[in-house]
């Protein structure tokens, strides 16, 4: 089973819409908890931490599940710049960061 | 600051060539590591280093050398270029350890042929 897990997508929806991604780990011990945005041919970028607690930033919430070992991803009133790879990201403690492969996003007028 | 950067950013090698791809930061970040991307895959660790002269091996350090003689600098080097190295190769730096925000450098796009 890979560490990190998430559905390719991609997920292609109107603007105005609300998407949600999941993803899933394997590590039961893994400690930090990421979702990185890559645009096409560009490096990955931070778009936020995740915690215990879920958190929001704007139109982004973050969820997270111990018990289950999963992340989840709440995009609200999607724009055609959130068209784009969110990668979800693991740290299962020290300094391996495992990646998930991806699921892109393409959000249409 | 310029952050991360990367050189060259595209570079064709033919197979058997060496090569070495230069990654700096402006940022005094004690942890740099080294990343390929490729189609299908997510981004695999090559080689990491936690501070100068400190160096470790990652998920996929086969055919490559890492050095980290300053805080800015972490080369990788290509001993004997493969066609199975072409890929899209990351540098990232954090204040400490992977738990921390990585900062990504632009990427140096690698064809061997």
């Amino acid at each position: 089973r890979k560490e990190v897990e998430q559905d390719p997508g991609p997920f292609n929806v109107p603007e105005g819409a609300t998407v949600a991604f999941n993803c899933t780990y394997s590590n039961s011990a893994s400690q930090s908890f990421f979702w990185y945005r890559q645009d096409c041919r560009k490096e990955p970028k931070l778009l936020m931490s995740v915690y215990s607690s879920g958190n929001e930033d704007g139109r982004f919430t973050a969820q997270l599940n111990r018990a289950s070992q999963y992340i989840s991803l709440l995009i609200r009133d999607s724009k055609l710049s959130d068209s784009a790879t969110y990668l979800c990201v693991v740290n299962r403690g020290g300094y391996a960061l495992n990646f998930g492969k991806g699921t892109s996003l393409l959000v249409t007028p | 600051n310029a952050g991360v950067t990367q050189t060259p950013k595209f570079q064709v090698l033919k197979t058997g060539q060496s090569m070495t791809l230069q990654c700096a930061q402006d940022m005094n970040h004690e942890y740099m590591s080294w990343y390929r991307q490729d189609p299908g895959m997510g981004l695999r660790l090559i080689h990491y280093s936690v501070g100068a002269g400190i160096t470790d091996q990652g998920e996929v350090p086969n055919g490559y050398n890492v050095s980290r003689s300053t805080t800015e600098d972490f080369p990788l080097r290509l001993l004997s270029a493969a066609p199975s190295q072409t890929s899209v190769y990351f540098c990232a730096s954090s204040y400490s350890t992977g738990g921390e925000t990585q900062y990504f450098g632009p990427g140096t796009r690698l064809l061997v042929l």
